[in-house]
């Protein structure tokens, strides 16, 4: 059974840093482009950045361009969002996501709580 | 503002047929298929449709999706209380080099 479990999230100051991991599992992580999704508290979904298998392409939306930064360790089953310049608008749950087009497997961790507060 | 644009609320009585838009344009539901997804609070999104109006397996038969250019629509018939959740829908995007965008979320409330 397909697993993604998210790890690193916590208190930090606005201006801070802080560093996801998502550890992937029951599925061949290599093959798979891999995404981390966020929730404001009381607020929708938002993309917030994607990596493919080989980390060949990377994307970011508007929001976190040029503060945050996307990576991958395939040996590891691992993803990473390192998190600098952290603002208040940042809370929220991040998630880690399998997302794939045209396919059921499509995977969820439980989320990461990233709170930005002095 | 999300890329894709639902209504913020539906509601229904147990036994209707709702149906929640969502709303594109040609670089994301005009180019890929859609997801569709099932948030109760406090959890992970849920599959619910795949493929625009493929369902996996375990998502009952009273889910329906549907896509036409660059909109997209969830129909739910039979409307159960456990169906009171947010839905999403979600799709790829050219502007993002084929990763994702997501709708706003639309707040499905059985009365």
């Amino acid at each position: 059974e397909a697993q993604l479990l998210e790890s690193g999230g916590g208190l930090v100051q606005p201006g801070g840093s802080l560093r996801l991991t998502c550890t992937a599992s029951g599925f061949t992580f290599m093959r798979y482009a891999m995404s981390w999704v966020r929730q404001a508290p009381g607020k929708g979904l938002e993309w917030v950045s994607g990596i493919s298998g080989t980390s060949a392409l990377i994307e970011y939306s508007d929001s976190v361009k040029g503060r945050f930064t996307i990576s991958r360790d395939n040996s590891k089953n691992q993803l990473y969002l390192q998190m600098n310049s952290l603002r208040a608008e940042d809370t929220a749950v991040y998630f880690c996501a399998k997302l794939i087009s045209d396919d059921p497997d499509d995977y969820w961790g439980q989320g990461t709580l990233v709170t930005v507060s002095s | 503002q999300p890329a894709l644009t639902q209504p913020p609320s539906v509601s229904g009585t147990p036994g209707q047929r709702v149906t929640i838009s969502c709303s594109g344009s040609s670089s994301n539901i005009g180019t890929y298929s859609v997801n569709w997804y099932k948030q109760v609070p406090g959890t992970a999104p849920q599959l619910l449709i795949f493929a625009s109006h493929q369902r996996p397996s375990g998502i009952p038969g009273r889910f329906f999706g549907s896509k036409s250019g660059t909109s997209a629509a969830l129909a739910i018939s039979g409307l159960q209380s456990e169906d009171e959740a947010v839905y999403y829908c979600a799709t790829c995007d050219d502007a993002l080099r084929g990763f994702w965008v997501f709708g706003g979320g639309t707040k499905l409330i059985v009365l």
